[in-house]
C-alpha cells in the first residue's frame, strides 16, 4: 500500500521560508507518475501548489509561482517544497500527493491519490 | 472565487440520494476528466472518483459521478451518517495551466 508522509517544521516566521518533505514508500518516485503539493487554510478549500517529475520537470500554480520551489530526490525517494516570503496568508494544512498519471491519456486526466495525513504549518508574526 | 462552482452545502436524510454539481468551461470540464474527493472532519482527502466515472476499488457503489459539457455530478445514494464530510471536485484547466478544484460541499446527514 503506498504512503505518502509529510514532515518539517509546524511553526515558521513571517518572511522566512517554509521547507517540507514528502517520503514516499511502497512506490518509487521514478515512475510515470507526478508528485504533488496542496494546501488548505484552516476552515477553506483545497489549493494546488505544484507538482514535480522523477526528472526534475515541475509545475507550478501561476499565483505561487515566484515563491515555490519543488525538487525531488530519487535516491531517497522522497521529493520537498520550498514557499518563500511567507505570510500569515500561507498558514495552513500541507498535504503531499501522488498525481496518477500514468495510465491517464493525458496528464490532464490524472488524479491525485493517495494523499499524506497533512501537516500543520503556522505563520506567526 | 475557484474556477469550479459547487454548492456551499446541501442536508438531505438518510437514505435519500443526493447529487453534487460541480459547473465549470470549456477550458476545465469541457476538456478534462473531472475527479471527486471526499474529506471527512480532520483527515485528509480521500479519492471518490477519477475519470468523470471511474469508482475505485475500496469505494462504495453508492457513490457515482457523471459528466456532461462543462458541469459534472457526484451522486450519493443510500445516505448514511457516516457520509457526512465536504466534498470537493478537481480537474485541470488549460487556461490558467494549473489544477483547479471546486470550493468544496458540506454534506449534512440530518
Amino acid at each position: 500500500q503506498v504512503q505518502l508522509q509529510e514532515s518539517g517544521p509546524g511553526l515558521v516566521k513571517s518572511s522566512g521560508t517554509l521547507s517540507l518533505t514528502c517520503g514516499v514508500s511502497d512506490d518509487p518516485i521514478a515512475s510515470l507518475n507526478w508528485w504533488s503539493w496542496v494546501r488548505q487554510p484552516p476552515g477553506k478549500g483545497l489549493e494546488w501548489i505544484g507538482e514535480i517529475f522523477h526528472d526534475g520537470r515541475a509545475r507550478y500554480n501561476p499565483s505561487l509561482k515566484s515563491r515555490v520551489s519543488i525538487k525531488v530526490d530519487k535516491y531517497k525517494n522522497e521529493f520537498s517544497l520550498k514557499l518563500s516570503s511567507v505570510t500569515a496568508a500561507d498558514t495552513a494544512v500541507y498535504y503531499c500527493a501522488r498525481l496518477n498519471a500514468a495510465i491517464a491519456v493525458k496528464l490532464g486526466d490524472a488524479w491525485f491519490d493517495p494523499w499524506g495525513q497533512g501537516i500543520l504549518v503556522t505563520v506567526s508574526s | 472565487q475557484s474556477l469550479l462552482t459547487q454548492p456551499p452545502s446541501m442536508s438531505a436524510a438518510p437514505r435519500q440520494r443526493v447529487t453534487i454539481s460541480c459547473s465549470g468551461s470549456s477550458s476545465n470540464i469541457g476538456n478534462n476528466a473531472v475527479s471527486w474527493y471526499q474529506q471527512l472532519p480532520g483527515k485528509a482527502p480521500k479519492r471518490l472518483i477519477y475519470y468523470d466515472d471511474l469508482v475505485p476499488s475500496g469505494v462504495s457503489a453508492r457513490f457515482s459521478g457523471s459528466k456532461s459539457g462543462t458541469s459534472a455530478s457526484l451522486a450519493i445514494s443510500g445516505l448514511q451518517f457516516e457520509d457526512e464530510a465536504d466534498y470537493y471536485c478537481a480537474t485541470w484547466d488549460d487556461s490558467l495551466s494549473a489544477w483547479v478544484f471546486g470550493g468544496g460541499t458540506k454534506l449534512t446527514v440530518l
